[in-house]
């Protein structure tokens, strides 16, 4: 059974703190994403990767860093959070080749900012 | 730039009644790909379907079906006689082909009531 696996279904941080969202596939996928999911405003991309160490910028990077050493790892880094980043986060992968280009996704982590 | 719009915000229907959610697509490319996604309350998104720009063949699996109309720029689906394990929020998303950004509509939330 395929799978996206994030570390945290619920997380609690403080202002200022510096957060990691981790975020393994076991699909040998090349891409893998980040997302932040927000009522009315659907799913927008912050960061991805199509390679090991490769990253382009999403529509919403502001305030986030990623990492990706592993294909089959990637980080999302808030590097010092604030409470407009309270949100859903949502990690997926896809194939560059083979398959539908459909993306498989993690369960999400629910980052509440105090 | 591409846009997704799924105007229903929320639909609630009773159990066997058919429904349809909307989707527009706003988009300057000849070749493209449309899915759908649902996202049932344990939030992880799960693929439905892939349709290319180059096949409007209309699609039905089981209870489900997908009219795609390059005339309307639309991808509608419907589900027939509704379950309430249907409920969820559904997500209808376009990506370009050739490059990884995945534009999603805001989802329409379905209810369906016993």
């Amino acid at each position: 059974d395929v799978k996206v696996t994030q570390s945290s279904r619920y997380l609690v941080k403080r202002t200022g703190e510096k957060v990691f969202l981790e975020c393994v596939q076991d699909m040998d996928h090349e891409n893998m994403f980040w997302y932040r999911q927000d009522p009315g405003l659907g799913l927008r991309l912050i960061y991805f990767s199509y390679d090991v160490k490769m990253k382009e910028k999403g529509d919403i990077p502001e305030g986030y860093s990623v990492s990706r050493e592993k294909k089959e790892r990637f980080s999302l880094i808030l590097e010092s959070a604030s409470t407009n980043q309270t949100s859903m986060y949502l990690c997926a992968s896809s194939a560059t080749s083979g398959g539908l280009n459909e993306q498989f996704f993690g369960p999400g982590t629910r980052l509440t900012v105090l | 730039a591409q846009k997704v719009t799924q105007a229903q915000t929320e639909i609630s229907v009773v159990e066997k009644e058919d429904v349809t959610l909307d989707c527009v697509y706003e988009t300057r490319d000849t070749t493209y790909y449309l899915f759908w996604y649902k996202q049932p309350p344990s939030g992880e998104l799960v693929f439905l379907i892939r349709r290319n720009s180059f096949d409007e063949q209309n699609e039905i699996s089981g209870r489900y079906s997908w009219n795609f109309q390059k005339s309307t720029s639309s991808f509608n689906f419907t589900i027939t006689a509704s379950q309430v394990v249907d409920s969820a929020v559904y997500f209808c998303a376009h990506l370009t082909s050739g490059t990884y950004k995945y534009i999603f509509g805001t989802g329409t939330r379905l209810k369906v009531l016993a």
